[in-house]
């Protein structure tokens, strides 16, 4: 079975940093890309970063791209978010997502999320 | 960025309707096209990808078609478990992503 379960979700103060990591079981982890997928309270889905199942490709999105980084340990079946110089609209559920072989492949697991809140 | 655009954004429907979502990308995506269901306090669940393909396990009652910039979204005989938000995506392109939803609601 499939699970992916996401950690390190915590309130933290704008201008701050944060590191979330995801852990992953029943499936060879080093064969798939993985997605970090984030929820706004009370809105819609944004994709925010993808890494290839070497790290040799990274990508994301517009609204935290040089402030987040992507990064996973193939040999401890995790994935990992750094963010940092957070913003109050950073505030979100962060999922990890498992994509397939392939970048075009959709995210056909994901985790239950863990709560970001960026506040004074 | 490829913009998604999902109509419409609130759908009211009795169980047994059948209903229609619309997605329309801003630029062609061939069929790169996924669509999720999200109920609250879950995470999303894929329901249909390759603008046509069912997801392994995904009841048959709901079918994707459409190519390039206009997709959709038939659930055909509304079941009380399907009243949820669905999210179209695009992966054609990076940054990939989401229409904003619909949400379908009991009538």
């Amino acid at each position: 079975e499939v699970q992916l379960v996401e950690s390190g979700g915590v309130v933290v103060q704008p201008g701050g940093s944060l590191r979330l990591s995801c852990a992953a079981s029943g499936f060879t982890f080093d064969d798939y890309t993985m997605h970090w997928v984030r929820q706004a309270p009370g809105k819609g889905l944004e994709w925010v970063s993808l890494i290839s199942w070497d790290a040799g490709t990274t990508y994301y999105g517009d609204s935290v791209k040089g402030r987040f980084t992507i990064s996973r340990d193939n040999s401890k079946n995790s994935l990992y978010l750094q963010m940092n110089s957070l913003r109050a609209e950073d505030t979100a559920l962060y999922y990890c997502a498992k994509g397939g072989v392939l970048t075009v492949d959709p995210f056909d697991y994901w985790g239950q999320g863990t709560l970001v809140t960026v506040s004074s | 960025d490829i913009q998604l655009t999902q109509s419409p954004p609130f759908l009211s429907a009795s169980v047994g309707d059948r209903v229609t979502i619309t997605c329309r990308a801003s630029q062609g995506i061939s069929s790169y096209l996924a669509w999720y269901q999200q109920k609250p306090g879950k995470a999303p669940k894929l329901l249909i990808y390759a603008a046509s393909t069912l997801q392994s396990g995904v009841p048959s009652r709901f079918s994707g078609s459409g190519s390039g910039t206009e997709f959709t979204l038939t659930i055909g005989s509304l079941q009380p478990e399907d009243f949820a938000t669905y999210y179209c995506q695009q992966l054609n392109s990076y940054p990939c992503t989401f229409g904003q939803g619909t949400k379908l609601e009991i009538k």
